[in-house]
């Protein structure tokens, strides 16, 4: 069974960098194929896709958001950090993280997401 | 404004069939799968379908999908009370080495 979980600050102030970890199981990021994606929804709005990273280390950025994205992954410890530099209130959204396949069912777990607010 | 077009809103009567467009280009929709989500309110989006057509195990039949050139569309029969969620549309965009989504469309059960 394939579960993710975000974790990190619920309250970021403007400027700051936000730190996201996506803890998971069910699967294992050493496995050909499988990747995990981020992806953000800001209030009442819809998704929108900020980096993914496969097993094999090819890391992918959302363009308009590349400068201030960075993706890793910790094998061993079934995790992916997503860090996200210079927070403007207008990041303020619910971030997911998702299982990716080049499979057929390509995203298809997803966590429950975490809201992080942005803030003074 | 989101990659993939859809209407915000579209609603149907318990019974009726609905269906919900989602258009795109040549290098999302155009040359790779479309998926669908739905999303309940303050829950994680869940998959509906992959690849055009196919549904995930549970997900009952009277959910299909389809997809023609730079379209696709999403359709429910038999209209629950149950299906009132949003709807995402979402596909690999070859230019941007992504994924797109669509800006959702909300789903009222009258």
């Amino acid at each position: 069974q394939i579960t993710l979980k975000e974790s990190g600050p619920t309250l970021v102030k403007p400027t700051q960098t936000l730190t996201l970890t996506c803890t998971f199981s069910g699967f294992s990021l050493s496995t050909s194929g499988v990747g995990v994606v981020w992806i953000r929804q800001p209030p009442g709005k819809a998704l929108e896709w900020l980096a993914l990273i496969y097993w094999d280390d090819d890391k992918r950025y959302s363009p308009s958001l590349k400068s201030r994205l960075t993706i890793t992954k910790d094998t061993s410890k079934n995790q992916v950090v997503l860090t996200m530099t210079n927070l403007d209130p207008v990041d303020t959204a619910t971030y997911y993280c998702a299982h990716l396949t080049t499979g057929a069912t390509w995203i298809d777990y997803w966590g429950q997401g975490t809201l992080v607010t942005v803030s003074s | 404004q989101s990659v993939l077009t859809q209407p915000p809103s579209a609603s149907g009567t318990p019974g009726q069939r609905v269906t919900i467009s989602c258009s795109g280009s040549s290098s999302n929709i155009g040359s790779n799968y479309v998926y669908w989500y739905h999303q309940l309110p303050g829950t994680a989006p869940k998959l509906l379908i992959y690849r055009n057509n196919q549904r995930p195990s549970g997900v009952p039949d009277r959910f299909s999908g389809s997809k023609s050139g730079t379209s696709a569309s999403l359709a429910i029969s038999g209209l629950r009370s149950e299906d009132e969620a949003d709807y995402y549309c979402a596909a690999w965009d070859d230019s941007l080495s992504g994924p797109v989504f669509g800006g959702g469309t909300k789903l009222t059960v009258l």
